[in-house]
């Protein structure tokens, strides 16, 4: 069966700027989760969605907010986005919350 | 303080040299330990997944091992292989579904 896929796998936006980033998790999963990847900081949760619902939150200011639809597809929104944004967002989804997690290629993000 | 808590930060070894990654945690309450192996650019696999009644699992050469008591984790990579560069991140989930991501240990095999 398909994988997780998110789009776009690269971006470059300008400070200031807003982005939306898309997850589609594998068939039948309804949890999806975001992180946000950097050299110096490693993997970094931002949030978690079961159901449409966000369920666990991580550290990450207002600017960070997400969301999910019915078919479990979840987009992810950065407004106002600053130089230290730039990251790897991967996305991840699992069937239940002690099942495999199953990580996606993930967003190259490119704030100049 | 990060709650989990891996070593060494990097390691070189030689193709075909066994090594051994070290993952501490403090996560509570424990649910279950994960080990992911991430190659560059690219996201996390898994490579296991272990509950607080299992001490060992494989993976073909990889074995992971949990001591609960301690709440220590280690992974074991048996003759090792150019394709086994990446980073491995220990994960730690607890009761409420949250989990706990480790920095990670860069694994560099050299000829």
């Amino acid at each position: 069966k398909a994988g997780v896929t998110q789009t776009p796998r690269y971006l470059i936006k300008t400070r200031g700027q807003q982005v939306t980033l898309s997850c589609s998790p594998i068939s039948g999963h309804r949890s999806v989760s975001w992180y946000q990847q950097t050299p110096g900081q490693g993997l970094q949760f931002l949030f978690e969605y079961f159901s449409e619902t966000q369920r666990n939150k991580g550290n990450f200011p207002g600017r960070f907010s997400g969301r999910q639809f019915s078919n479990s597809r979840s987009e992810m929104n950065v407004s106002t986005l600053e130089l230290g944004d730039s990251a790897l967002y991967l996305c991840a989804s699992r069937l239940g919350d002690y099942n495999e997690q199953f990580f996606g290629p993930g967003t190259r993000l490119t704030v100049l | 303080k990060n709650q989990v808590e891996q070593s060494p930060q990097s390691l070189i070894i030689l193709e075909g040299k066994n090594c051994t990654l070290q993952c501490n945690y403090t996560v509570s309450p424990f649910s279950n330990l994960r080990w992911y192996k991430q190659d560059t650019g690219r996201g996390p696999v898994s490579l296991t997944i272990m509950t607080f009644s299992e001490n060992t699992k494989s993976n073909g050469r990889y074995t992971a091992t949990l001591d609960a008591d301690t709440k220590q984790s280690s992974l074991h990579i048996t003759a090792s292989q150019l394709s086994d560069s990446a980073s491995y991140i220990c994960v730690v989930g607890r009761d409420d579904y949250k989990l706990s991501f480790g920095a990670g240990t860069t694994v560099t095999v050299r000829a």
